[in-house]
């Protein structure tokens, strides 16, 4: 079956420093999406990928799609001491999705 | 548009005993799944409802059961508690499938003692 694979585990950057996550996958994917789940809450949308190579902003944060639709990507850049929490992938292939373990991210003022 | 609650918030539970998790979708969403969470194993996918029927089912024991109701809301089950059966109970909803954008519930943390 699907394996996503997600790294790095964690994270620790100084304010200011740019973050990236990696998600992976054993198999082509339909779509990607992307969520965050601050400490304490609940897992919130971020963004869905679908088409080969696309790439999507939102302010700070880049979200790549691979070529061959088996991995993508989620930059920040200048974090902020609000981005901190838990940045989950969620892969799906044929109507199977996964998530991924997630990347905790802590942010140092 | 009020989002997806779930009931109740926290719960203690003994082992052995049973507990029944009710989470109500957006409306307008049909599709409802439910994840467990744990620190050490993340979000695991227990199974997702769409019109009243299981539509996937992740990889769990039978103790874990769900159902819809016509109405879109669910309920999950687990029947004989285990220890390790304490963790974040999330709902999610979506329009149509688990494969588009989720909406999750606050959650319901459930500790069995």
């Amino acid at each position: 079956g699907q394996q996503v694979m997600q790294i790095p585990q964690y994270q620790h950057v100084q304010e200011g420093e740019d973050f990236t996550t990696y998600c992976n996958s054993s198999t082509t994917l339909s779509n990607i999406q992307w969520y965050k789940q601050r400490p304490g809450g609940h897992p919130v949308f971020l963004i869905q990928l679908v088409k080969s190579g696309e790439v999507k902003k939102q302010k700070r944060l880049t979200f790549q799609f691979g070529e061959a639709k088996k991995n993508s990507s989620l930059h920040i850049t200048a974090t902020q001491t609000t981005d901190v929490g838990t940045y989950f992938c969620a892969a799906t292939n044929n109507n199977d999705m996964r998530f991924g373990a997630g990347t905790r991210l802590t942010v140092k003022p | 548009k009020a989002g997806v609650t779930q009931t109740p918030r926290y719960l203690i539970k003994t082992r052995g005993q049973q507990v029944t998790l009710s989470c109500s979708p957006i409306s307008g969403h049909r599709s409802v799944s439910w994840y467990q969470q744990t620190p050490g194993q993340g979000l695991q996918f227990l199974f997702e409802y769409f019109s009243e029927t299981q539509r996937n089912k992740g990889n769990f024991p039978g103790r874990f059961s769900g159902r819809q109701f016509s109405n879109s809301r669910s309920e999950m089950n687990v029947s004989t508690l285990e220890l390790g059966d304490s963790a974040l109970y999330l709902c999610a909803s979506s329009l149509a499938t688990a494969t588009y954008e989720q909406y999750f519930g606050p959650g319901t943390r459930l500790t069995v003692t």
